[in-house]
């Protein structure tokens, strides 16, 4: 089986740094997505990692330790739209579909204050 | 510029009917999947397709069908609709490989929020 966990809401302040941490337990691994999601809207790809360490795009790094079953999505100076749910998705080649299809986690809501 | 496309941003169905949920990408993508939204559970995977004419079933099919005729579009078929397939339904398209520097991330369609009373 697969099990994808991410807390369901964490809070921050304009212009500060953010960490949302997933962890993960499958029988394989292919694979790890960040996506963002605004209310209303479809999520939309922020990151990939397949190898251990730290992938950087602008304000948006993410990180994995595929020993340790784990990720987290940094992100820096955080701004008001920043505000949105961010999810983790785990590829998995021994799941149903093989390696072309990620398993969601349930999402972190990012609620961003002035 | 990627464009998946849905049918409808709001459909309100009543218990029974058939109903159909169309998606579009121009992306020239293999795969394609159908998803549904509830809050507190995430993303579910209904159905999905890596080939003309070739389905799969996901975590959740019972009670949809799905038919790919065509390489761009995908269509989600809810047989006789019941109150609990009220949620938001999300398409999406990927391409089939991923690559060394690519992870054949979907691109999502901006959703149909269905409502069966």
């Amino acid at each position: 089986g697969q099990n994808i966990d991410q807390p369901t809401e964490m809070t921050a302040t304009e212009g500060a740094i953010v960490q949302i941490n997933c962890t993960y337990q499958t029988s394989g691994f292919n694979g790890l997505f960040w996506y963002q999601q605004h209310a209303g809207e479809a999520p939309t790809f922020l990151s990939y990692n397949v190898l251990d360490g730290l992938e950087e795009k602008g304000r948006f790094s993410s990180f994995l330790s595929r020993s340790k079953g784990y990720s987290y999505l940094l992100l820096k100076e955080l701004q008001m739209k920043d505000s949105a749910s961010y999810l983790c998705a785990v590829r998995d080649p021994h799941a149903s579909g093989g390696s072309y299809i990620p398993t969601f986690g349930r999402g972190t809501s990012l609620i961003v204050h002035p | 510029d990627v464009k998946v496309t849905q049918s409808s941003r709001y459909l309100v169905k009543r218990t029974g009917e058939k109903v159909f949920l169309e998606c579009v990408q121009d992306m020239d993508h293999e795969n394609m999947f159908w998803y549904r939204q509830d809050p507190g559970l995430g993303l579910r995977l209904i159905y999905f397709s890596y080939d003309v004419k070739m389905k799969e079933k996901g975590d959740i099919p019972e009670g949809y069908s799905v038919s790919r005729e065509k390489k761009e579009r995908f269509s989600l078929i809810l047989e006789s609709a019941s109150t609990n397939q009220t949620s938001m339904y999300l398409c999406a398209s990927s391409l089939s490989e991923p690559g060394l520097d690519w992870g054949n991330e979907q691109y999502f369609g901006p959703g149909t929020r269905l409502t069966v009373t």
